[in-house]
């Protein structure tokens, strides 16, 4: 069952411009919401999250918005730097040990 | 500080085979997640151990065991694989309960079933 969704398997945007990494998800009971950046041969390195009482967080060049009433979640990243490339995964949990990732985004950030 | 840390790093088996996975946590983590992801799926939840006991299960069969150990690393056993189990297999370690942001993942181990 696919509670977590990224329905655009890649993104490309320009150097200098935002990218927006959008992810949607079913199940209402989900409360913490998280996106992963991973390059090729590592493993997933967390990148931001956001409890489901805030509608947005801001940690640097990224930011993370949530829309509960649509189940929506999005990742800004202003500006956009080429050493962003990489695939993004958003990640939702109700619990700790139980979180629900999405197939990923692949970004490439162009010179 | 030691990160998380997995191996074999790859690995070829056939069908009907045994495999096991480690992984040690990282220093500090007394609690480590293990996450199969097939190829162009994000990870999905296989089960987590916390102190040496198992702390939860998400939807994979019987066949998928696990371990860990008093200084808290851990092992991944498949039985009877079959070539769905092709994927590659990363484990995640935090302190306590943490999850989420609190889990430091290895770079995976790659399975292929042939």
């Amino acid at each position: 069952d696919q509670q977590v969704k990224q329905n655009s398997p890649s993104l490309s945007v320009q150097e200098g411009r935002i990218s927006i990494l959008n992810c949607d998800y079913t199940n209402s009971m989900f409360d913490y919401f998280l996106w992963y950046k991973k390059y090729p041969a590592e493993g997933p390195t967390f990148l931001i999250s956001i409890s489901s009482i805030k509608d947005k967080n801001e940690d640097g060049r990224f930011t993370v918005f949530l829309n509960k009433s649509a189940k929506h979640l999005s990742l800004h990243i202003v500006p956009s730097q080429p050493g962003d490339s990489a695939v993004y995964f958003c990640a939702a949990s109700d619990r700790d040990n139980d979180m629900r990732f999405g197939a990923g985004t692949r970004l490439t950030v162009k010179p | 500080e030691t990160g998380v840390t997995q191996s074999p790093t790859h690995l070829i088996k056939t069908r009907g085979q045994q495999v096991t996975l480690r992984c040690s946590s990282q220093s500090g983590h007394n609690t480590v997640s293990w996450y199969q992801q097939a190829l162009g799926q994000g990870p999905q939840f296989i089960f987590q151990y916390y102190r040496e006991e198992e702390n939860g299960r998400g939807n994979f069969p019987p066949r998928f065991s696990g371990l860990q150990f008093p200084n808290y690393s851990s092992e991944l056993n498949v039985n009877a694989l079959e070539l769905d189990d092709s994927a590659l297999y990363l484990c995640a370690s935090s302190s306590g309960l943490a999850g989420g942001g609190g889990q430091f993942f290895g770079p995976g181990t790659r399975l292929t079933v042939l």
